[in-house]
């Protein structure tokens, strides 16, 4: 069974800190996804990482997949309060290439809360 | 605008109650899917499709009943099977291009509370 493991859960940092969240997961898998998650809202897919050592930036979030170690980070730089909300990783449950994406088991989420 | 719409926003229902909750996507997506999300936790998958008229089940698919009679349509019928029905459901649709990537689209999820 995959089993997806967030840490932190919470996170509260200052506005203008650095921060790392880490997704580990238990089987082989080729892919990961990151997502965001606003209070009381949808899903936004962030970040898709498609093999190891795939590495991607969108503004203050950069997203990373070491699949031999089977680990995933989403580091925050400069944080801001927009960036205040629930991110989620997910791993996909085959290894196909043409895994679909919605196969996938998510991690429990890092609630990130960034204060001035 | 192309995307995913859920209805309704927010659903009660009695005890014993069948429910459906409507999903419909005009991404000319194949595969979509329905998850159920509790407070503090993750999503965790009820049933998905990947083309029309097949469905399979997911992790936590008792109590739960889907059709796929339409590539834009996949409802879901929460049954009074259903012991503890109360969650956040979104469902989804994605791709998969030749290059490798997919994107996973959400809809804006149905709020059900049990009374």
């Amino acid at each position: 069974e995959l089993k997806v493991e967030q840490n932190p859960l919470f996170l509260s940092m200052q506005e203008g800190k650095n921060y790392t969240i880490y997704c580990n997961y238990s089987t082989t898998s080729d892919r990961l996804y990151w997502y965001r998650q606003d209070p009381g809202k949808s899903l936004e897919s962030l970040f898709v990482l498609l093999s190891n050592g795939a590495v991607k930036q969108e503004g203050r979030l950069m997203a990373s997949l070491d699949t031999k170690a089977r680990l995933s980070t989403l580091h925050i730089t400069a944080a801001v309060h927009d960036l205040s909300a629930t991110y989620f990783c997910a791993v996909p449950l085959s290894k196909s290439y043409n895994t679909n994406a919605g196969k996938s088991t998510f991690g429990d989420g890092t609630t990130l809360t960034v204060k001035p | 605008d192309g995307g995913i719409t859920q209805s309704p926003k927010y659903l009660f229902r009695k005890e014993g109650q069948n429910v459906t909750l409507s999903c419909e996507q005009n991404l000319n997506h194949d595969a979509m899917y329905w998850y159920r999300q509790d407070p503090g936790q993750g999503l965790r998958l009820i049933y998905y499709s990947q083309i029309v008229n097949d469905f399979q089940k997911g992790d936590i698919a008792e109590g739960y009943s889907v059709s796929r009679e339409k590539k834009e349509s996949f409802p879901l019928t929460v049954t009074s099977a259903q012991k503890n029905p109360t969650a956040f459901y979104l469902c989804a649709s994605s791709v998969e291009t030749g290059l490798g990537t997919d994107t996973q689209y959400f809809g804006p999820g149905t709020r059900l509370t049990v009374l």
